[in-house]
Protein backbone atom coordinates (compact mmCIF):
# COMPACT_ATOMS: atom_id res chain seq x y z
CA UNK A 1 0.00 0.00 0.00
CA UNK A 2 1.07 3.98 -1.06
CA UNK A 3 1.45 5.24 2.14
CA UNK A 4 2.50 8.89 3.91
CA UNK A 5 2.35 9.44 7.51
CA UNK A 6 3.09 13.04 9.11
CA UNK A 7 4.75 13.88 11.96
CA UNK A 8 5.97 16.72 13.71
CA UNK A 9 3.05 18.64 14.85
CA UNK A 10 2.15 20.82 17.96
CA UNK A 11 1.76 23.69 19.79
CA UNK A 12 4.67 26.64 19.24
CA UNK A 13 4.61 29.98 20.05
CA UNK A 14 4.82 33.11 17.63
CA UNK A 15 8.50 33.53 16.14
CA UNK A 16 9.17 29.78 17.31
CA UNK A 17 10.13 26.93 14.82
CA UNK A 18 9.09 23.80 13.90
CA UNK A 19 10.23 20.40 11.31
CA UNK A 20 7.41 18.81 10.51
CA UNK A 21 8.45 15.09 8.74
CA UNK A 22 6.62 12.54 6.32
CA UNK A 23 7.50 9.13 5.84
CA UNK A 24 6.26 7.47 2.87
CA UNK A 25 6.25 3.73 2.28
CA UNK A 26 5.14 1.64 -0.48
CA UNK A 27 6.51 2.83 -3.79
CA UNK A 28 9.72 3.82 -5.52
CA UNK A 29 10.10 7.44 -3.20
CA UNK A 30 13.36 8.37 -5.10
CA UNK A 31 11.16 8.78 -8.49
CA UNK A 32 8.71 11.59 -7.14
CA UNK A 33 7.94 15.03 -6.93
CA UNK A 34 6.35 16.01 -3.12
CA UNK A 35 4.54 18.88 -1.82
CA UNK A 36 3.39 20.18 1.39
CA UNK A 37 -0.38 21.52 1.77
CA UNK A 38 -2.08 23.40 4.34
CA UNK A 39 -5.50 23.20 5.41
CA UNK A 40 -6.11 26.50 8.24
CA UNK A 41 -9.50 25.32 10.39
CA UNK A 42 -12.02 25.55 8.76
CA UNK A 43 -10.70 26.95 5.70
CA UNK A 44 -9.55 25.57 2.31
CA UNK A 45 -6.14 24.05 0.91
CA UNK A 46 -3.68 26.05 0.15
CA UNK A 47 -0.20 24.68 -1.39
CA UNK A 48 2.65 25.82 0.55
CA UNK A 49 5.85 24.07 -0.90
CA UNK A 50 7.06 21.26 -3.48
CA UNK A 51 10.19 19.31 -4.28
CA UNK A 52 11.39 17.17 -6.93
CA UNK A 53 12.19 14.24 -7.05
CA UNK A 54 15.94 14.54 -7.18
CA UNK A 55 15.57 17.75 -4.37
CA UNK A 56 17.43 19.83 -7.08
CA UNK A 57 14.47 21.73 -7.37
CA UNK A 58 12.38 23.21 -4.67
CA UNK A 59 9.73 25.79 -5.10
CA UNK A 60 7.45 27.62 -2.07
CA UNK A 61 4.21 29.90 -1.82
CA UNK A 62 4.64 33.31 -1.11
CA UNK A 63 3.35 32.86 2.40
CA UNK A 64 5.83 30.98 3.44
CA UNK A 65 8.56 32.16 1.15
CA UNK A 66 11.80 33.39 3.53
CA UNK A 67 10.37 30.99 6.73
CA UNK A 68 9.65 27.62 5.63
CA UNK A 69 12.14 25.61 4.01
CA UNK A 70 11.28 22.15 2.39
CA UNK A 71 14.15 19.27 1.66
CA UNK A 72 13.50 15.05 1.66
CA UNK A 73 16.25 12.54 2.20
CA UNK A 74 15.66 9.92 -0.43
CA UNK A 75 17.48 7.43 1.57
CA UNK A 76 15.02 7.80 4.32
CA UNK A 77 12.33 8.17 2.18
CA UNK A 78 11.10 11.31 4.00
CA UNK A 79 10.33 14.86 3.17
CA UNK A 80 10.69 17.50 6.00
CA UNK A 81 9.51 21.04 5.97
CA UNK A 82 11.65 23.49 8.43
CA UNK A 83 8.90 26.22 9.54
CA UNK A 84 10.78 28.91 10.80
CA UNK A 85 9.47 32.83 12.73
CA UNK A 86 6.05 31.13 12.57
CA UNK A 87 2.98 33.17 12.77
CA UNK A 88 -0.10 32.51 14.18
CA UNK A 89 -1.77 32.54 10.80
CA UNK A 90 0.52 29.42 9.93
CA UNK A 91 -2.13 27.50 12.27
CA UNK A 92 -3.14 24.54 10.12
CA UNK A 93 -3.38 21.13 9.33
CA UNK A 94 -0.22 20.50 7.34
CA UNK A 95 -0.58 17.64 4.93
CA UNK A 96 2.07 15.91 2.51
CA UNK A 97 1.04 14.96 -0.80
CA UNK A 98 2.84 13.21 -4.01
CA UNK A 99 2.81 14.21 -7.25
CA UNK A 100 5.22 13.01 -10.18
CA UNK A 101 6.12 16.85 -11.17
CA UNK A 102 5.54 20.33 -9.70
CA UNK A 103 2.31 20.70 -12.06
CA UNK A 104 0.66 17.06 -11.61
CA UNK A 105 -1.79 16.46 -9.66
CA UNK A 106 -1.08 15.40 -5.61
CA UNK A 107 -2.21 12.01 -6.14
CA UNK A 108 -1.37 10.02 -2.69
CA UNK A 109 -1.83 12.25 0.74
CA UNK A 110 -0.80 11.51 4.30
CA UNK A 111 -3.51 11.94 6.84
CA UNK A 112 -2.32 15.42 8.20
CA UNK A 113 -0.69 16.72 11.30
CA UNK A 114 -1.37 19.32 13.00
CA UNK A 115 0.61 22.48 13.58
CA UNK A 116 -1.26 25.38 16.27
CA UNK A 117 0.88 28.52 16.55
CA UNK A 118 -0.35 30.38 19.98
CA UNK A 119 1.36 32.31 23.18
CA UNK B 1 -1.74 33.54 -9.37
CA UNK B 2 -4.24 31.94 -10.71
CA UNK B 3 -7.51 32.62 -8.90
CA UNK B 4 -9.92 29.57 -9.09
CA UNK B 5 -13.41 30.05 -8.30
CA UNK B 6 -16.24 27.16 -7.60
CA UNK B 7 -19.55 27.33 -6.91
CA UNK B 8 -21.82 26.78 -5.32
CA UNK B 9 -20.01 27.46 -1.97
CA UNK B 10 -22.66 24.90 -0.69
CA UNK B 11 -25.92 22.74 -2.12
CA UNK B 12 -27.97 20.33 -0.20
CA UNK B 13 -29.00 17.10 -2.53
CA UNK B 14 -30.85 13.60 -2.07
CA UNK B 15 -29.76 10.05 -2.57
CA UNK B 16 -30.07 9.37 -6.09
CA UNK B 17 -29.51 13.14 -7.14
CA UNK B 18 -27.39 14.26 -9.97
CA UNK B 19 -25.41 17.37 -8.71
CA UNK B 20 -22.74 19.63 -10.84
CA UNK B 21 -20.17 21.92 -9.59
CA UNK B 22 -18.45 24.96 -11.48
CA UNK B 23 -15.05 25.58 -11.16
CA UNK B 24 -13.75 28.98 -13.45
CA UNK B 25 -10.17 29.59 -13.08
CA UNK B 26 -8.87 33.39 -13.77
CA UNK B 27 -6.49 32.56 -17.03
CA UNK B 28 -6.70 29.69 -19.21
CA UNK B 29 -5.34 27.27 -17.92
CA UNK B 30 -6.12 24.36 -20.64
CA UNK B 31 -7.13 20.93 -19.26
CA UNK B 32 -4.84 21.17 -16.46
CA UNK B 33 -7.43 21.14 -13.63
CA UNK B 34 -8.08 18.16 -11.02
CA UNK B 35 -10.79 17.42 -8.42
CA UNK B 36 -10.27 16.56 -4.95
CA UNK B 37 -12.50 14.67 -2.51
CA UNK B 38 -12.71 16.14 1.06
CA UNK B 39 -14.65 14.33 4.21
CA UNK B 40 -14.59 15.88 7.60
CA UNK B 41 -11.19 15.26 9.40
CA UNK B 42 -9.76 13.20 6.24
CA UNK B 43 -6.93 13.94 4.34
CA UNK B 44 -8.24 15.08 0.32
CA UNK B 45 -8.75 12.02 -1.93
CA UNK B 46 -7.74 12.86 -6.29
CA UNK B 47 -10.86 11.86 -7.94
CA UNK B 48 -10.39 13.35 -11.76
CA UNK B 49 -6.97 14.90 -12.91
CA UNK B 50 -6.43 16.72 -16.41
CA UNK B 51 -9.92 17.66 -16.23
CA UNK B 52 -11.34 14.96 -17.71
CA UNK B 53 -9.69 11.91 -16.23
CA UNK B 54 -11.07 9.55 -13.81
CA UNK B 55 -8.04 8.29 -11.06
CA UNK B 56 -8.03 4.85 -10.84
CA UNK B 57 -10.95 3.20 -8.27
CA UNK B 58 -13.10 6.08 -8.66
CA UNK B 59 -16.32 5.17 -9.08
CA UNK B 60 -17.74 6.12 -12.72
CA UNK B 61 -20.83 8.30 -11.49
CA UNK B 62 -17.77 10.97 -11.10
CA UNK B 63 -17.41 12.62 -14.14
CA UNK B 64 -15.15 15.67 -15.39
CA UNK B 65 -15.30 18.03 -18.21
CA UNK B 66 -14.18 21.43 -19.35
CA UNK B 67 -11.64 22.95 -20.66
CA UNK B 68 -9.60 26.73 -20.75
CA UNK B 69 -11.32 28.55 -17.79
CA UNK B 70 -14.35 26.85 -17.48
CA UNK B 71 -14.79 23.15 -15.56
CA UNK B 72 -17.33 21.17 -13.93
CA UNK B 73 -17.69 17.92 -11.60
CA UNK B 74 -20.68 15.96 -12.05
CA UNK B 75 -21.84 13.18 -9.67
CA UNK B 76 -24.64 11.47 -11.16
CA UNK B 77 -26.84 9.32 -8.59
CA UNK B 78 -25.62 10.53 -5.41
CA UNK B 79 -24.40 7.69 -3.30
CA UNK B 80 -24.58 8.19 1.23
CA UNK B 81 -20.78 8.28 0.64
CA UNK B 82 -20.46 11.13 -1.56
CA UNK B 83 -21.44 14.18 1.09
CA UNK B 84 -18.17 15.90 1.25
CA UNK B 85 -16.27 18.53 0.51
CA UNK B 86 -14.77 19.05 -3.28
CA UNK B 87 -11.82 20.75 -4.62
CA UNK B 88 -10.63 22.02 -8.00
CA UNK B 89 -7.41 22.77 -8.24
CA UNK B 90 -4.97 24.14 -11.25
CA UNK B 91 -1.71 22.62 -12.28
CA UNK B 92 -1.10 24.84 -14.91
CA UNK B 93 1.63 27.05 -13.38
CA UNK B 94 3.11 27.68 -10.13
CA UNK B 95 1.74 28.25 -7.44
CA UNK B 96 -0.66 25.10 -7.61
CA UNK B 97 -3.96 26.99 -6.46
CA UNK B 98 -7.74 25.56 -5.31
CA UNK B 99 -11.02 26.79 -5.15
CA UNK B 100 -12.63 27.67 -1.97
CA UNK B 101 -14.48 24.31 -2.24
CA UNK B 102 -18.30 23.40 -2.33
CA UNK B 103 -19.96 21.36 0.52
CA UNK B 104 -22.50 19.01 -0.79
CA UNK B 105 -24.93 18.38 2.35
CA UNK B 106 -27.74 16.31 2.43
Amino acid sequence: EELLVESGGGLEQPGGSLRLSCAASGFSFRSYGMNWVRQAPGKGLEWISYISSSGNNMYNGDSVKGRFTISRDNAKNSVFLQMNSVRAEDTAVYYCARSLMVHAPFDIWGQGTVVTVSS
Amino acid sequence: DIQMTQSPSSMSASVGDSVTITCRASQTIDTSLNWYQQKPGKAPKLLIFAASTLQSGVPSRFTGSGSLTDFTLTISSLQPEDFATYYCQQGYNTPPTFGGGTKVEI
